[in-house]
């Protein structure tokens, strides 16, 4: 069957750095996205990932392994705001999204 | 884990006609479906929110009379796309809230319907 594993829940502190990995299996891959989801609001687009590599976009960073079927988003410089839940989805050779159940961010001052 | 569900994942149909999508939560009730609308690798537009039993909320700029929604009952909600036009091609997604889960928030994604007008 087709699934993707990310953490439920993590915890950090702001200004710090965090990494929320995602690990998938799936038939076919066109690609990753990652959102950022807070509470009662509709997802944002974060990133998306199609080939392997860090893909920068301020503070945020994505990460693709095709080969290892892995992913993650690094937060830097964490700010109270980025308490939030993060969302990887992958895109199978279908085009269908088969999505994570979500990482829920806790930042502590 | 929570599964939902949408039929079919891909529908081609020419201009003028109408498309049915379902989104089933498949082993949880969901008091409350959404509908997104995806542009190509950008963020999800939320486009209505659907709760069983009432009327649908819609965003701001949503056509109400073009797309209907209806959730009558707690495991199915279905997003109709009247008179089609190439424009509203798209990838559409529903998402559900399990009414019974401790985290009221947390939403469970389809896999997406992508919808091709000709």
């Amino acid at each position: 069957g087709q699934n993707i594993d990310q953490p439920t829940e993590m915890t950090a502190t702001e200004g710090a750095i965090v990494q929320i990995n995602c690990t998938y299996q799936t038939s076919g891959f066109n690609g990753l996205f990652w959102y950022q989801q807070h509470a009662g609001e509709a997802p944002t687009f974060l990133s998306y990932n199609v080939l392997d590599g860090l893909e920068e976009k301020g503070r945020f960073s994505s990460f693709l392994s095709r080969s290892k079927g892995y992913s993650y988003l690094l937060l830097k410089e964490l700010q109270m705001k980025d308490s939030a839940s993060y969302l990887c989805a992958v895109m199978d050779s279908n085009y269908q999204l088969i999505w994570g159940a979500g990482t829920k961010l806790i930042i502590k001052p | 884990g929570a599964v939902v569900s949408q039929h079919p994942s891909w529908v081609i149909c020419k201009s003028g006609t109408s498309v049915k999508i379902e989104c089933r939560s498949l082993d949880f009730q969901a008091t409350t479906m959404f509908w997104y609308r995806q542009f190509p690798k950008q963020s999800l537009m939320l486009m209505a929110t659907s709760n069983e039993g009432s009327k649908a909320t819609y965003e701001q700029g949503v056509e109400k009379d073009k797309f209907l929604i209806n959730h009558a009952s707690l495991t199915l909600s279905t997003l109709t796309v009247t008179s089609a036009h190439p424009e509203d091609s798209s990838f559409y997604i529903c998402s559900a809230r399990d009414r019974l889960a401790g985290d009221s928030d947390t939403q469970y994604f389809g896999p997406g319907t992508r919808l091709t007008v000709l």
